[in-house]
């Protein structure tokens, strides 16, 4: 049973174009994330969401909408893609109250823009 | 924003060497974590640290809380080809985990 699943693994997109990416955790964590890992493998927190609500939004172009259905859940809509945006994204998720800080990253999703 | 820069960069080992890399940052932290992250995967929690000065192991990895709190080290020793990969310093910027920045990395390669 994997703890954190994002879909899909790859996608490939023209720019201009609208996509998402699901993410799913079934740890039972109350906490999820967003990061970016870019080409030099430098890896950048997007977003947190905690039961739903949004904690952090780090400075990341409205064209990047998080959406958290309920604390299993966090999707990333992305809209009107551009050159700049292919990366890798990981979902994470974490209990806040862990002191461990123990997230858990899920595979990732490798986002090209051609 | 703020950055963990991490040494060396790169890593090129032969199997069975001994492997050290280190993480500095300006600020103190109060924990100190270390990621491996295998190609195609997501980043693996290996080592976390709570208190300056502490040095914990897990199987062949050791890694310490430097006396400062601005710097953490990971030793890895008699390497084995499954070592590969990208290891990563991370630390919460404040208490409560809302936000965790990662090191630049240092990527460990064995060679045959």
């Amino acid at each position: 049973d994997t703890a954190v699943s994002q879909t899909p693994k790859y996608l490939v997109t023209q720019m201009g174009n609208d996509k998402s990416i699901k993410c799913e955790q079934n740890l039972g964590h109350d906490t999820m994330y967003w990061y970016k890992q870019d080409s030099k493998k430098f890896l950048k927190i997007m977003f947190s969401y905690n039961n739903k609500e949004l904690i952090i939004n780090e400075t990341v172009p409205n064209r990047f909408s998080p959406k958290s259905p309920d604390k299993a859940h966090l999707n990333l809509h992305i809209n009107s893609l551009e050159l700049g945006d292919s990366a890798v994204y990981f979902c994470a998720s974490s209990q806040r109250s862990d002191r461990g800080y123990g997230y858990t990253f899920g595979s990732g999703t490798r986002l090209t823009v051609v | 924003g703020q950055q963990l820069n991490q040494s060396p960069q790169s890593m090129f080992i032969q199997e069975g060497e001994d492997v050290s890399m280190n993480c500095t940052s300006s600020s103190i932290f109060n924990t100190w974590l270390w990621y491996k992250q295998d190609p195609g995967e997501g980043p693996v929690l290996l080592i976390a640290l709570y208190k300056a000065g502490e040095l914990t192991s897990n199987g062949r990895l050791t890694a310490q809380f430097g006396i400062t709190r601005k710097d953490s080290f990971l030793n890895i020793s008699a390497s084995i080809p499954s070592d590969v990969g990208i290891y990563f310093c991370a630390g919460p910027l404040r208490f409560g985990n809302e936000k965790l920045t990662f090191g630049t990395g240092t990527r460990l390669t064995i060679i045959p």
